[in-house]
């Protein structure tokens, strides 16, 4: 298996422009997670599907982030009008259980 | 609010000494605390984890020391080797499963 594979690796942006972070989880595994990682925060959950389906959106910062599974192998976490505080490490993991998260490389966001 | 702290920003030890990194949390409801390692330009990967009906795990040359009482937990390396050089993250789960990480150590073994 490949891993959890995420795209872009890198994102420069304007500051009001629209961002779209992708995510295929390893296949067969439930849980996927979006996290982001910021020096002043560390790693925080952002939200998380179990069967394609939103369990925990509650650290989703504002409304102008949203996340969606429309299927098993694909999760975006959209970005709309991003801004420069945005600027971080997004990271996506998928999980059977609990020892089993696996992480992306993540996606490098800059917001200029 | 964080519920898992690692105060130590990072850390610098000599290769073939021992690393300890500490982690402590608030919530009472964790019970299964893991540590991953992450390199840079790469995602975390998973190091050892330990339950909270235990007190100690052993993986080679990691152990993980869980005190409950104090909400504390400790990762030890022994010997420290320079590729053990990263960023540890501390994290812990209740049955809500998500995982919730501490900020990270920096760890840096010199020759």
């Amino acid at each position: 298996d490949a891993g959890v594979i995420q795209s872009p690796r890198h994102e420069v942006t304007e500051m009001g422009q629209e961002v779209t972070l992708r995510c295929k989880p390893i296949s067969g595994h439930d849980y996927l997670f979006w996290y982001r990682q910021t020096m002043m925060r560390g790693l925080e959950l952002l939200i998380y599907f179990n069967n394609n389906v939103p369990i925990d959106d509650s650290g989703m910062p504002e409304d102008r982030f949203s996340a969606k599974m429309p299927n098993a192998s694909f999760s975006t976490l959209k970005i709309q009008p991003s801004e420069p505080r945005d600027s971080a490490v997004y990271f996506c993991a998928s999980s059977l259980d609990l020892s089993g998260y696996t992480f992306g490389s993540g996606t490098r966001l800059t917001v200029v | 609010d964080q519920q898992v702290k690692q105060n130590s920003p990072s850390l610098s030890v000599q290769e073939g000494r021992i690393s300890i990194l500490n982690c402590d949390y608030t919530n009472s409801m964790f019970d299964y605390f893991l540590w991953y390692k992450k390199y840079p330009a790469e995602g975390p990967t998973f190091l050892i984890s330990i339950s909270s009906i235990k007190d100690k795990n052993e993986d080679g040359r990691f152990t993980v020391f869980l005190n409950k009482s104090a909400k504390h937990l400790s990762l030890h390396i022994v010997p420290s080797q320079p590729g053990d050089s990263a960023v540890y993250f501390c994290a812990a789960a209740d049955s809500g499963y998500a995982l919730n990480f501490g900020k990270g150590t920096s760890l840096l073994v010199t020759p």
